[in-house]
């Protein structure tokens, strides 16, 4: 039943480890997003994908890379993870291009702890 | 780019008050959405304005998007436990993909 979900949920690892945050979503939705929320809740969007394509790619460091395999899949692979990456990461997805007016469907988020 | 700025960012209410959360942009804005993340959880649409002026209520949530559209307010009367919680705005501007999210009110409860 789940709508947006990824995995895993939690992350804990030491710095210059690299690690991937999956994400999928059963709602048919066109588009896919990563967000970043840091420690006084503020959400940052990273990515977004509309059709497997990159629409937006926000100011964030080379060491992060998605990959969309389809358009119900967004994946976050993350190099040489340092103490700032600490955050929750939450997917989400829409229907249709990202400039509509259409609501985010979030999922529970990966709470990445780096050592 | 796109800002959008929300006040205040926490507010502490008794039981059975009224609190209002407000959302101002420097630019025009397409829409606004707001959402609610509860402790622990992740952000939940609420709802959604498109119109100059336009005011939704939900029981006792008002909505509203200021005549300009570069401001909304959320306003929460009668104060309940389970209002606990940060909500955020978020807005796009005319020309604008993404959605820009003000740092979000997160908001406790005194029973």
């Amino acid at each position: 039943d789940t709508a947006v979900s990824q995995t895993p949920k939690y992350l804990v690892t030491q710095m210059g480890n690299d690690k991937s945050i999956k994400c999928e979503q059963n709602l048919g939705h066109d588009t896919m997003y990563w967000y970043k929320q840091d420690s006084k809740k503020f959400l940052k969007i990273m990515f977004s994908y509309n059709n497997k394509e990159l629409i937006i790619n926000e100011t964030v460091p080379n060491r992060f890379s998605p990959k969309s395999p389809d358009k119900a899949h967004l994946n976050l692979h993350i190099n040489s993870l340092e103490l700032g990456d600490s955050a929750v990461y939450f997917c989400a997805s829409s229907q249709d291009f990202p400039g509509s007016n259409q609501p985010q469907h979030f999922g529970d988020g990966t709470r990445l702890s780096i050592l | 780019g796109q800002q959008v700025m929300q006040i205040p960012q926490y507010q502490h209410v008794q039981e059975g008050e009224d609190f209002t959360t407000y959302c101002n942009s420097s630019t025009t804005l397409s829409n606004i959405q707001w959402y609610k993340q509860r402790p622990g959880g992740h952000p939940v649409f609420l709802i959604q304005l498109v119109k100059s002026g336009e005011v939704k209520k939900q029981k006792r949530l008002t909505f509203q998007f200021g005549e300009a559209k570069k401001n909304s307010s959320l306003h929460i009367t009668a104060t309940q436990t389970t209002d606990v919680g940060t909500y955020f705005c978020a807005g796009r501007g005319s020309n604008d993909y993404k959605l820009s999210f003000g740092a979000g009110t997160t908001v406790t409860v005194r029973a």
